[in-house]
């Protein structure tokens, strides 16, 4: 079973505008970290934000927002004012384990277009 | 001052050839990966070190071995290449010890393009 779903292969947005990048999660870990990384067409991993298992605030880095509702096992990112350097694809990923062994799983991606 | 760095960056080779990536971060990371990203850029771990020990095997062929001199290189030889080994590679560290470990995010490479004809 997939343990971290991306449903939207592409996603079209207009510049300026925010847009939302669904993530839903697998496990049964009580303790877990969530990512969202981007991947440009030059081809680099960028770390974007992460949210905590545990952490009660949804996290913020500048533009960047995660939406995180535990009960739904759901982590969407949140884009806002998109700007043209945005497209790109973009992973959702878990981190879970414990001390014998941390392993982050991602998704299959979004791929992300901005329209000017 | 680069964080994570690869080499060589782009890999041309024939199939039954073996070849090394080289992957070195300067983070002071205790634990490095290593990940393939096939051509439908799904992203999938394929061995993980921490402080030179194999902690991580994702059922990978045989013929893929890492090797990691010291904590802050690891290498990936890949022995009699096969077309399906066409990817991209990364190599990625985090710290797993100490602090909040499950919430440290990786930092990665820039990736080897690897193509095998």
């Amino acid at each position: 079973a997939q343990k971290i779903t991306q449903t939207q292969p592409g996603m079209f947005v207009q510049e300026k505008e925010a847009v939302t990048l669904d993530c839903t999660y697998d496990t049964s870990d009580q303790s877990y970290g969530l990512f969202w990384y981007k991947q440009p067409s030059s081809g680099e991993m960028i770390f974007l934000i992460y949210q905590g298992s545990y952490d009660e605030q949804n996290a913020t880095e500048g533009r960047y927002s995660l939406n995180f509702q535990k009960a739904r096992k759901s982590a969407n990112l949140v884009i806002s004012a998109s700007q043209l350097g945005d497209s790109a694809m973009y992973f959702c990923a878990m981190r879970e384990g414990n001390t014998g062994g941390f392993k982050t799983i991602f998704g299959a991606g979004t791929r992300l277009f901005v329209k000017a | 001052d680069t964080a994570v760095s690869q080499t060589p960056k782009y890999l041309v080779t024939q199939m039954g050839n073996d070849k090394s990536i080289k992957c070195e971060q300067n983070l002071g990371h205790d634990t490095m990966y290593w990940y393939k990203q096939d051509s439908k850029k799904f992203l999938k771990i394929m061995f993980s070190y921490n402080n030179k020990e194999l902690i991580i095997n994702e059922t990978v062929p045989n013929r893929f071995s890492p090797k990691s001199p010291d904590k802050a290189h690891l290498n990936l030889h890949i022995n009699s290449l096969e077309l399906g080994d066409s990817a991209v590679y990364f190599c990625a560290s985090s710290q797993d010890r100490g602090g909040r470990i499950i919430y440290n995010e990786q930092f990665f490479g820039p990736g080897t393009r690897l193509t095998v004809l």
